[in-house]
Protein backbone atom coordinates (compact mmCIF):
# COMPACT_ATOMS: atom_id res chain seq x y z
CA UNK A 1 0.00 0.00 0.00
CA UNK A 2 1.61 3.89 -0.69
CA UNK A 3 1.61 5.74 2.41
CA UNK A 4 3.96 6.96 5.06
CA UNK A 5 5.46 5.15 7.60
CA UNK A 6 6.86 6.06 10.80
CA UNK A 7 8.77 4.08 13.17
CA UNK A 8 9.08 3.55 15.94
CA UNK A 9 5.48 4.00 17.69
CA UNK A 10 6.96 4.65 20.74
CA UNK A 11 10.01 5.84 22.04
CA UNK A 12 11.72 6.14 25.64
CA UNK A 13 14.42 8.81 25.54
CA UNK A 14 17.21 8.77 28.35
CA UNK A 15 18.25 12.28 29.49
CA UNK A 16 21.29 13.30 27.31
CA UNK A 17 20.64 11.26 24.71
CA UNK A 18 20.17 11.11 20.84
CA UNK A 19 17.46 9.55 19.43
CA UNK A 20 16.22 9.05 15.49
CA UNK A 21 12.84 8.79 14.56
CA UNK A 22 12.30 7.37 10.90
CA UNK A 23 10.00 8.41 8.31
CA UNK A 24 9.63 6.71 4.81
CA UNK A 25 7.34 7.10 1.78
CA UNK A 26 6.79 5.53 -0.86
CA UNK A 27 3.86 8.20 -2.72
CA UNK A 28 6.83 9.55 -4.61
CA UNK A 29 5.83 12.92 -3.02
CA UNK A 30 9.39 15.69 -3.81
CA UNK A 31 8.41 17.21 0.02
CA UNK A 32 8.94 16.04 3.21
CA UNK A 33 8.01 17.72 6.94
CA UNK A 34 8.62 16.81 10.66
CA UNK A 35 5.51 18.44 13.13
CA UNK A 36 5.67 18.23 16.23
CA UNK A 37 2.77 18.30 18.35
CA UNK A 38 1.98 19.14 22.08
CA UNK A 39 -1.53 19.10 24.06
CA UNK A 40 -3.16 22.10 23.19
CA UNK A 41 -0.55 23.65 20.64
CA UNK A 42 -1.36 22.04 17.57
CA UNK A 43 1.30 20.68 15.13
CA UNK A 44 4.56 22.95 14.84
CA UNK A 45 6.99 22.96 11.70
CA UNK A 46 10.28 21.32 12.69
CA UNK A 47 11.61 20.95 9.66
CA UNK A 48 11.26 20.61 5.63
CA UNK A 49 12.54 19.44 2.58
CA UNK A 50 11.71 20.06 -0.57
CA UNK A 51 14.72 18.02 -2.64
CA UNK A 52 17.34 15.55 -1.72
CA UNK A 53 20.09 16.77 0.10
CA UNK A 54 18.15 19.80 0.86
CA UNK A 55 16.76 20.77 4.21
CA UNK A 56 14.88 23.86 5.65
CA UNK A 57 13.93 24.82 9.22
CA UNK A 58 10.71 25.23 10.24
CA UNK A 59 9.27 27.47 13.42
CA UNK A 60 11.11 25.02 15.89
CA UNK A 61 14.27 23.46 14.46
CA UNK A 62 16.62 23.88 17.35
CA UNK A 63 17.14 21.01 19.10
CA UNK A 64 16.83 19.28 16.27
CA UNK A 65 18.55 17.53 13.21
CA UNK A 66 17.10 15.75 9.97
CA UNK A 67 19.06 14.36 6.86
CA UNK A 68 17.07 13.99 3.20
CA UNK A 69 19.70 11.35 1.50
CA UNK A 70 16.88 9.38 -0.35
CA UNK A 71 13.70 11.34 -1.60
CA UNK A 72 11.65 8.66 0.14
CA UNK A 73 13.37 8.80 3.50
CA UNK A 74 13.75 11.88 6.20
CA UNK A 75 14.83 10.57 9.01
CA UNK A 76 14.14 13.00 12.25
CA UNK A 77 17.08 13.23 14.80
CA UNK A 78 16.50 14.65 18.55
CA UNK A 79 19.48 15.84 20.15
CA UNK A 80 20.73 16.32 23.83
CA UNK A 81 20.12 20.02 22.90
CA UNK A 82 16.46 19.68 22.63
CA UNK A 83 15.58 20.74 26.37
CA UNK A 84 11.50 19.39 26.25
CA UNK A 85 11.78 16.38 23.95
CA UNK A 86 8.88 14.80 25.14
CA UNK A 87 5.82 15.49 22.58
CA UNK A 88 3.93 13.52 19.43
CA UNK A 89 6.17 13.49 16.05
CA UNK A 90 4.56 13.16 12.77
CA UNK A 91 5.71 13.02 9.95
CA UNK A 92 4.19 14.21 6.15
CA UNK A 93 4.75 14.51 2.53
CA UNK A 94 3.61 16.44 -0.67
CA UNK A 95 3.69 16.56 -4.06
CA UNK A 96 5.39 19.93 -5.12
CA UNK A 97 3.32 21.21 -8.43
CA UNK A 98 1.27 23.93 -8.68
CA UNK A 99 0.81 26.86 -5.91
CA UNK A 100 0.08 27.38 -2.51
CA UNK A 101 -3.46 27.35 -3.41
CA UNK A 102 -3.28 24.06 -5.68
CA UNK A 103 -5.08 21.44 -3.86
CA UNK A 104 -1.80 19.22 -2.83
CA UNK A 105 -2.79 17.13 -0.03
CA UNK A 106 -0.41 16.83 2.85
CA UNK A 107 -0.52 13.09 3.96
CA UNK A 108 0.66 11.86 7.35
CA UNK A 109 2.04 9.14 8.95
CA UNK A 110 0.72 7.90 12.20
CA UNK A 111 2.85 9.16 14.48
CA UNK A 112 5.80 8.44 17.05
CA UNK A 113 5.15 9.38 20.68
CA UNK A 114 8.57 10.12 22.57
CA UNK A 115 8.98 10.16 26.63
CA UNK A 116 11.86 11.43 28.00
CA UNK A 117 12.51 9.12 31.50
CA UNK B 1 1.06 36.14 15.39
CA UNK B 2 -1.15 33.15 15.02
CA UNK B 3 -2.03 32.37 11.62
CA UNK B 4 -5.09 30.10 12.35
CA UNK B 5 -6.95 30.86 14.23
CA UNK B 6 -9.81 28.63 15.77
CA UNK B 7 -11.67 30.02 18.93
CA UNK B 8 -13.20 26.44 19.93
CA UNK B 9 -11.17 24.21 22.38
CA UNK B 10 -14.15 22.15 22.75
CA UNK B 11 -17.86 21.08 21.08
CA UNK B 12 -20.31 19.10 21.62
CA UNK B 13 -23.33 18.21 18.96
CA UNK B 14 -25.84 15.78 18.78
CA UNK B 15 -25.65 12.32 17.09
CA UNK B 16 -27.50 13.33 13.25
CA UNK B 17 -27.81 17.37 14.18
CA UNK B 18 -25.24 19.37 11.69
CA UNK B 19 -21.90 21.10 13.97
CA UNK B 20 -19.86 24.10 12.28
CA UNK B 21 -16.51 24.25 13.68
CA UNK B 22 -14.89 27.84 13.49
CA UNK B 23 -11.77 28.81 11.41
CA UNK B 24 -10.15 32.06 10.95
CA UNK B 25 -7.12 32.87 9.23
CA UNK B 26 -4.50 35.99 8.57
CA UNK B 27 -2.47 36.39 5.77
CA UNK B 28 -1.92 39.03 2.99
CA UNK B 29 -0.92 36.51 0.22
CA UNK B 30 -3.71 36.51 -2.72
CA UNK B 31 -2.80 32.83 -3.16
CA UNK B 32 -3.30 30.33 -0.75
CA UNK B 33 -4.91 27.18 0.36
CA UNK B 34 -7.08 26.04 3.65
CA UNK B 35 -7.24 22.59 4.49
CA UNK B 36 -9.26 20.79 7.18
CA UNK B 37 -7.80 17.41 9.22
CA UNK B 38 -9.62 14.84 11.66
CA UNK B 39 -7.08 13.80 14.32
CA UNK B 40 -9.06 10.84 15.83
CA UNK B 41 -7.49 9.21 19.57
CA UNK B 42 -4.87 6.84 17.42
CA UNK B 43 -3.42 10.45 16.50
CA UNK B 44 -3.66 9.99 12.47
CA UNK B 45 -4.30 12.92 10.76
CA UNK B 46 -7.29 12.98 7.79
CA UNK B 47 -7.57 14.92 5.28
CA UNK B 48 -10.88 15.98 5.49
CA UNK B 49 -11.28 18.80 2.42
CA UNK B 50 -9.83 21.89 0.74
CA UNK B 51 -10.13 24.93 -0.32
CA UNK B 52 -8.15 27.04 -2.67
CA UNK B 53 -8.07 31.14 -2.44
CA UNK B 54 -9.46 31.50 -5.67
CA UNK B 55 -12.31 28.90 -5.76
CA UNK B 56 -15.61 30.60 -6.42
CA UNK B 57 -17.43 27.97 -4.98
CA UNK B 58 -17.36 26.43 -1.21
CA UNK B 59 -15.76 22.78 -1.27
CA UNK B 60 -17.55 19.67 -0.52
CA UNK B 61 -16.70 16.16 0.56
CA UNK B 62 -19.38 14.33 1.20
CA UNK B 63 -20.82 14.97 4.70
CA UNK B 64 -18.01 17.70 5.17
CA UNK B 65 -18.54 21.31 3.41
CA UNK B 66 -16.44 24.48 3.74
CA UNK B 67 -18.03 27.85 4.11
CA UNK B 68 -15.60 29.91 2.88
CA UNK B 69 -15.96 33.40 3.59
CA UNK B 70 -12.62 35.46 1.54
CA UNK B 71 -13.60 38.97 2.83
CA UNK B 72 -14.01 37.83 6.25
CA UNK B 73 -11.13 35.22 6.36
CA UNK B 74 -13.26 32.57 7.43
CA UNK B 75 -13.06 28.93 6.27
CA UNK B 76 -15.75 27.04 8.78
CA UNK B 77 -15.99 23.13 8.46
CA UNK B 78 -19.27 22.35 8.61
CA UNK B 79 -20.03 18.36 9.26
CA UNK B 80 -23.89 17.66 8.83
CA UNK B 81 -25.75 14.72 10.00
CA UNK B 82 -22.97 13.89 12.80
CA UNK B 83 -21.97 10.37 13.75
CA UNK B 84 -20.39 8.61 16.75
CA UNK B 85 -17.76 8.13 14.88
CA UNK B 86 -17.21 12.24 14.52
CA UNK B 87 -15.63 12.86 17.53
CA UNK B 88 -12.36 13.82 17.10
CA UNK B 89 -9.95 16.90 17.12
CA UNK B 90 -10.18 18.82 14.55
CA UNK B 91 -7.58 21.24 12.75
CA UNK B 92 -7.23 23.93 10.59
CA UNK B 93 -4.62 24.68 8.22
CA UNK B 94 -3.19 26.60 5.33
CA UNK B 95 -0.80 26.71 3.03
CA UNK B 96 0.83 30.57 1.84
CA UNK B 97 3.57 31.90 0.05
CA UNK B 98 5.84 30.60 -2.61
CA UNK B 99 7.73 27.04 -3.30
CA UNK B 100 10.66 28.41 -1.17
CA UNK B 101 8.11 27.59 1.97
CA UNK B 102 7.87 24.00 0.87
CA UNK B 103 4.05 24.63 0.60
CA UNK B 104 4.40 23.56 4.51
CA UNK B 105 0.94 24.08 6.43
CA UNK B 106 -0.07 26.31 9.30
CA UNK B 107 -2.24 24.88 11.85
CA UNK B 108 -4.09 26.19 13.91
CA UNK B 109 -4.76 24.46 17.76
CA UNK B 110 -7.63 22.34 16.94
CA UNK B 111 -11.16 21.72 18.49
CA UNK B 112 -12.24 18.92 20.63
CA UNK B 113 -15.35 17.45 18.99
CA UNK B 114 -17.59 14.97 21.68
CA UNK B 115 -20.65 13.57 19.20
CA UNK B 116 -23.59 12.55 22.03
CA UNK B 117 -26.03 9.86 21.58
Amino acid sequence: DGGITQSPKYLFRKEGQNVTLSCEQNLNHDAMYWYRQDPGQGLRLIYYSQIVNDFQKGDIAEGYSVSREKKESFPLTVTSAQKNPTAFYLCASSPLTGTARSGNTIYFGEGSWLTVV
Amino acid sequence: AQKITQTQPGMFVQEKEAVTLDCTYDTSDPSYGLFWYKQPSSGEMIFLIYQGSYDQQNATEGRYSLNFQKARKSANLVISASQLGDSAMYFCAMREGGIDSGYALNFGKGTSLLVTP
